[in-house]
């Protein structure tokens, strides 16, 4: 069974901090790695996608992986009270269907 | 219409009911997917659809099905559904149904909320 491991939270955080979100993924084999961003009531809404090892910046956000540690994260900087949502990590490889994780609950305080 | 559309966005149905979700993508994808989301629960893809031919079934009941009539347009048909399948309903879209290490996105529609009375 692969598995996509996520604190649900809730992460809270003051205006302006950095927001620090992990997941951890059990298949060794994973290629793809993305993070969604869900609004209460709303679906998912893709915002990151990274594909290899290091760092990958995108405004605000910064999208780390380290395969060795099968290991991804989501650093949000400047954090705004509009970045408050459930955070999904999600992770695929090969053939084989994505998989999400349950979430982490972010709440940015202002 | 841009993006991935679904109807209705409210659903709420006896047991004994037939219904249809519908889904339409308006981004030139190849691929279709519906997920369902419970409460406390990871996302559970469903169905996979790519080039409207049926590649992932993830042991769903029989009481679910799907039909992928062309390449943009995605129904599932609802018929004896429990009160324990409430969930919101999702449909999502990629370039194509093979994850691959290059783009290959799922974008996701607003979903159907499903209340099984």
């Amino acid at each position: 069974q692969k598995e996509v491991e996520q604190n649900s939270g809730p992460l809270s955080v003051p205006e302006g901090a950095i927001a620090s979100l992990n997941c951890t993924y059990s298949d060794r084999g994973s290629q793809s790695f993305f993070w969604y961003r869900q609004y209460s009531g709303k679906s998912p809404e893709l915002i990151m996608s990274i594909y290899s090892n290091g760092d990958k910046e995108d405004g605000r956000f910064t999208a780390q992986l380290n395969k060795a540690s099968q290991y991804v994260s989501l650093l949000i900087r400047d954090s705004q009270p509009s970045d408050s949502a459930t955070y999904l990590c999600a992770v695929t490889g090969g053939s084989e269907k994505l998989v999400f994780g349950k979430g982490t609950k972010l709440t940015v305080n202002p | 219409e841009t993006g991935v559309t679904q109807t209705p966005r409210h659903l709420v149905m006896g047991m004994t009911n037939k219904k249809s979700l519908k889904c339409e993508q308006h981004l030139g994808h190849n691929a279709m997917y519906w997920y369902k989301q419970s409460a406390k629960k990871p996302l559970e893809l469903m169905f996979v659809y790519s080039l409207e031919e049926r590649v992932e079934n993830n042991s769903v009941p029989s009481r679910f099905s799907p039909e992928c009539p062309n390449s943009s347009h995605l129904f599932l048909h609802l018929h004896t559904l429990q009160p324990e399948d409430s969930a919101l309903y999702l449909c999502a879209s990629s370039q194509d149904g093979i994850p691959r290490q290059t783009d290959n996105e799922q974008f996701f529609g607003p979903g159907t909320r499903l209340t099984v009375l």
